[in-house]
């Protein structure tokens, strides 16, 4: 089945580092790719996606792009703030494009301290 | 614009007690899904409904879990004879349309005492 990896948290980065999340998928077919954000307390919210091979999607200075050579969907910010202190999940759609039905990984908390 | 409200956001219950928790999509939403998070894990699907109908149970345990969206009114996700394991935050999504973005609820919290 579906499955998603990424990177093992917890993360500490100090103001304006570079962050990089690694996450790597397997699927049967050809799945959409999610980052979720899930600041303590609150819900997950969308932070960006991608539907298809080399797509980047990107918000609030996060990108990613689909790797479909190397099934990554790896999350980067130029510059870390201490307000994108939370957890991120890594997620994909099945085949069907389905948005809502979604396979996640295990979660990386990242900590930005001044 | 109301986003994907669930109630209770915490919600105690004892070994052997029912456990009821509401999701009311946003407006105009017909697909509701259901997420269960573990402590320290990520979220995994457990159902998927339209109005009146399961569509996908895929992910719900066999036994003393159900879930329901009635014509009118919230999707609910019962939880009979609740044990420990029961323990965790459960999320509701709902989408317009079986492909696109799914928006997510603020979670209800449940702790088996």
């Amino acid at each position: 089945g579906d499955s998603v990896t990424q990177m093992e948290g917890p993360v500490t980065l100090s103001e304006e580092a570079f962050l990089t999340i690694n996450c790597t998928y397997t699927a049967t077919g050809y799945p959409s790719l999610f980052w979720y954000v899930q600041y303590p307390g609150e819900g997950l919210q969308l932070l960006l996606k991608a539907t298809k091979a080399d797509d980047k999607g990107s918000n609030k200075g996060f990108e990613a792009t689909y790797r479909k050579e190397t099934t990554s969907f790896h999350l980067e910010k130029g510059s870390v703030q201490v307000s994108d202190s939370a957890v991120y999940f890594c997620a994909l759609s099945d085949y069907t494009g389905t948005a809502s039905k979604l396979t996640f990984g295990t979660g990386t908390r990242l900590q930005v301290t001044l | 614009n109301a986003g994907v409200m669930q109630n209770p956001r915490h919600l105690v219950r004892r070994r052997g007690q029912e456990a009821r928790l509401r999701c009311s999509p946003m407006k105009g939403h017909s697909h509701v899904y259901w997420y269960r998070q573990l402590p320290e894990e990520g979220l995994k699907f457990m159902v998927y409904l339209q109005k009146e109908n399961i569509i996908d149970e895929s992910g719900m345990p066999k036994e003393r879990f159900s879930a329901e969206f009635p014509k009118e009114g919230p999707s609910i996700l019962r939880i009979q004879q609740v044990v420990r394991g029961d323990s965790a935050a459960y999320f509701c999504a709902s989408s317009l349309h079986e492909n696109t973005e799914a928006f997510f609820g603020q979670g209800t919290r449940l702790t088996v005492v």
